[in-house]
């Protein structure tokens, strides 16, 4: 069984100060991991991806994650944050069952304050 | 367009009526997947589609629900005498396969008041 735990509910940063969003997968095989991004009222976008290759994954607007397999985890994180980054985020894990099914944290509330 | 397109964006409902929710992929995508998101609350996976085969309905909550997928592009979701717990934010997405590492792609979603 696959399963994928996003530790905060919310976080809440200031303008400028890093962010970390938490997120922890139990999988019985080697998972991919994504993380989403999904800004009010719009769609979900890819932020970045883990498939086997690198363990530190680049994505867009400056966001980064790191698979730790000892760890079972693929945190989020930006170095700085902005205003435009409040949103929810969704740390999501897969695989190929046979049955295929992927499943997505509960997600992350970040607020960005001025 | 080039991304993932759902007709209606916004529908609001009797109690009891059904409805269809559409999903046009992305072309040349041969898997599809339908998501539901209630307020406040994660992702819930509804059905998956390779082709016009769908090997994971595991997620349909009830037999009120079903889903199908025509020429291996269109799909329509149907729910049927609806209830007030349907209402949520039903999502489409596609990938090029259903393997994991694909990514997958969303729609904006398709909105649902059941009243």
């Amino acid at each position: 069984a696959q399963s994928v735990t996003q530790l905060d509910s919310h976080v809440s940063v200031s303008e400028g100060t890093p962010v970390l969003l938490r997120c922890n997968y139990s999988s019985s095989y080697s998972p991919s991991l994504f993380w989403y991004v999904q800004h009010p009222n719009k769609g979900l976008q890819l932020l970045l991806k883990y498939t086997s290759a690198a363990t530190l994954v680049k994505g867009i607007n400056g966001f980064e994650a790191e698979f730790k397999k000892s760890e079972t985890s693929f945190h989020l994180t930006k170095p700085s944050a902005h205003m435009s980054d409040a949103a929810e985020y969704f740390c999501v894990v897969s695989r190929n069952t046979g049955g295929f099914k992927t499943i997505f944290g509960a997600g992350t509330r970040l607020f960005v304050k001025a | 367009g080039a991304g993932v397109s759902q007709s209606p964006s916004n529908k609001v409902t009797e109690k009891g009526k059904d409805v269809e929710l559409r999903c046009d992929p992305i072309s040349g995508h041969t898997a599809l997947y339908w998501y539901r998101q209630r307020l406040g609350q994660g992702l819930e996976f509804l059905i998956y589609f390779q082709g016009n085969s769908a090997p994971d309905k595991s997620g349909l909550p009830s037999d009120r629900f079903s889903a199908e997928r025509t020429g291996e592009s269109v799909s329509t979701l149907t729910i049927q005498r609806t209830q007030q717990e349907d209402s949520a934010v039903y999502l489409c997405a596609s990938s090029r396969q259903g393997a994991p590492g694909n990514t997958i792609y969303f729609g904006e979603g398709s909105w649902l008041t059941v009243v």
